[in-house]
């Protein structure tokens, strides 16, 4: 049974690019979360979905994020007109349901030349 | 005031030590209180989930929930070199949207 899957593990840009993340929840799973990992801290949640519904975006900015997970295929963080501030590794996590077990990916690193 | 203090470290100590690691937390509504290990530039693996107060225990693992101090603790016994990594603490409530909070990591380095 594979774990969580993320690709690409590592995306450079250029300011002013877009930024696309995936993630494959492992398999049965159908709640994903997304967080980012700044050096030297700790993970902040983003946003969390189910099937074609985002649930909670609170922790993901207004402006230039966006997350979706369709009926069929990965989850996918984009990320529009990319900043330097934006760099960061971007974690996913996958679970059964609401207080179960979260199970992580290895993360995407972004760097933003 | 953050949800959730972790002190970062780092934290060393000789190999077979027991270590002690803790978090402090002002949301009364956490009820799930989660350790993960993180091993660098990897992904935070589970290591000890507890449902409310008490204590859990997996092999060399313990953990602890005081919730009415607000305080959870992960004790490691017989530490080993493959220890060494950050230790981060989690915690969420049964309501408000199921988001995990983190501490911000506590780096540990077990010395042969």
């Amino acid at each position: 049974n594979a774990g969580v899957m993320q690709n690409p593990r590592h995306l450079v840009r250029r300011r002013g690019q877009e930024a696309r993340l995936r993630c494959s929840p492992m398999k049965g799973h159908s709640h994903v979360y997304w967080y980012r990992q700044l050096p030297e801290e700790g993970l902040k949640f983003m946003v969390y979905l189910q099937k074609e519904n985002i649930i909670d975006e609170s922790g993901m900015p207004k402006e230039r994020f966006s997350a979706e997970f369709p009926k069929e295929g990965p989850s996918i963080l984009r990320i529009q007109q990319v900043v330097r501030g934006d760099s960061a590794a971007y974690f996913c996590a996958s679970s059964l349901g609401t207080g179960t077990n979260d199970y992580f990916g290895p993360g995407t690193r972004l760097t933003v030349t | 005031q953050k949800e959730v203090e972790q002190d970062p470290g780092p934290l060393s100590v000789p190999e077979g030590a027991i270590v002690s690691l803790n978090c402090t937390y002002s949301n009364s509504a956490f009820q799930y209180f989660m350790w993960y290990r993180q091993y660098s530039r990897k992904g935070p693996e589970l290591l000890m989930y507890t449902y409310s107060s008490g204590n859990k225990e997996d092999g060399r693992f313990t953990a602890q929930v005081d919730k009415s101090s607000k305080y959870i603790s992960l004790f490691i016994r017989d530490s080993q070199p493959s220890d060494s990594a950050t230790y981060l603490c989690a915690m969420r409530a049964d309501t408000g949207g199921f988001k995990t909070i983190f501490g911000a990591g506590t780096r540990l380095f077990v010395k042969a």
